[in-house]
């Protein structure tokens, strides 16, 4: 049974960057989709990004300019850093995958709160 | 805002059967998938986009499609199905994803 374990900062300053990493447990890196979903009381669950194996990315336009992602394909695991946070990024962060086969997210992580706070 | 919307909040009597809409225009052309989200818990999906359930969800979860409504149907809703659920879909684009902003059922 595939398994995302999601770990990294969960306080964080404004301007300071985001930083979350996710390992792929029990299950194959290849051929599927790597995203990062967020939620917020203000916003519900917001897309962030997704990427691939071989590290081609695609971002929600709204987070573009300060969303890079990664991947480690040796360790089975992705990355997602986001900077210059505000309280406005304050938000439980979630790493999903998304399968062409079922053509939706099927395996999400147990999400990190982040908290953006002075 | 987002580009697919749901109602707030619906409830069902127990043992009655309850659907949950999903409205966007990207929907005439794109599939929905359905997650249940319980209190303090990471989202589940109970609907594929190929309106299928994945292995371990009840067959009360049905998944439809017309025009630009996709529904999740809860058929003989349990007390355990009280929670949160989303729709999922591309953007108006295509080239992205959009959750709706959730409706809340209430099992009475």
């Amino acid at each position: 049974q595939v398994q995302l374990q999601q770990w990294g900062a969960g306080l964080l300053k404004p301007s300071e960057t985001l930083s979350l990493t996710c390992a792929v447990y029990g299950g194959s890196f290849s051929g599927y989709y790597w995203s990062w979903i967020r939620q917020s009381p203000m916003k519900g669950l917001e897309w962030i990004g997704e990427i691939n194996q071989s590290g081609s990315t695609n971002y929600n336009p709204s987070l573009k300019s300060r969303v890079t992602m990664s991947v480690d394909t040796s360790k089975k695991q992705f990355s997602l850093k986001l900077t210059s946070v505000t309280a406005a990024d304050t938000a439980v962060y979630y790493c999903a995958r998304w399968t062409i086969i079922s053509t939706a997210f099927d395996v999400w992580g147990q999400g990190t709160m982040v908290t953006v706070s002075s | 805002s987002s580009e697919v919307t749901q109602d707030p909040a619906v409830s069902v009597a127990l043992g009655q059967t309850v659907s949950i809409t999903c409205q966007g225009d990207s929907l005439r052309s794109h599939y929905a998938s359905w997650y249940q989200q319980k209190p303090g818990q990471a989202p589940v999906l109970v609907i594929n986009g190929k309106n299928n359930r994945p292995s371990g969800i009840p067959d009360r979860f049905s998944g439809s499609n017309s025009g630009n409504t996709a529904s999740l149907t809860i058929t003989g809703a349990q007390a355990e199905d009280e929670a949160d659920y989303y729709c999922n879909s591309r953007d108006s684009s295509g080239n992205h994803w959009v959750f709706g902003g959730g409706t809340q059922l209430t099992v009475l």
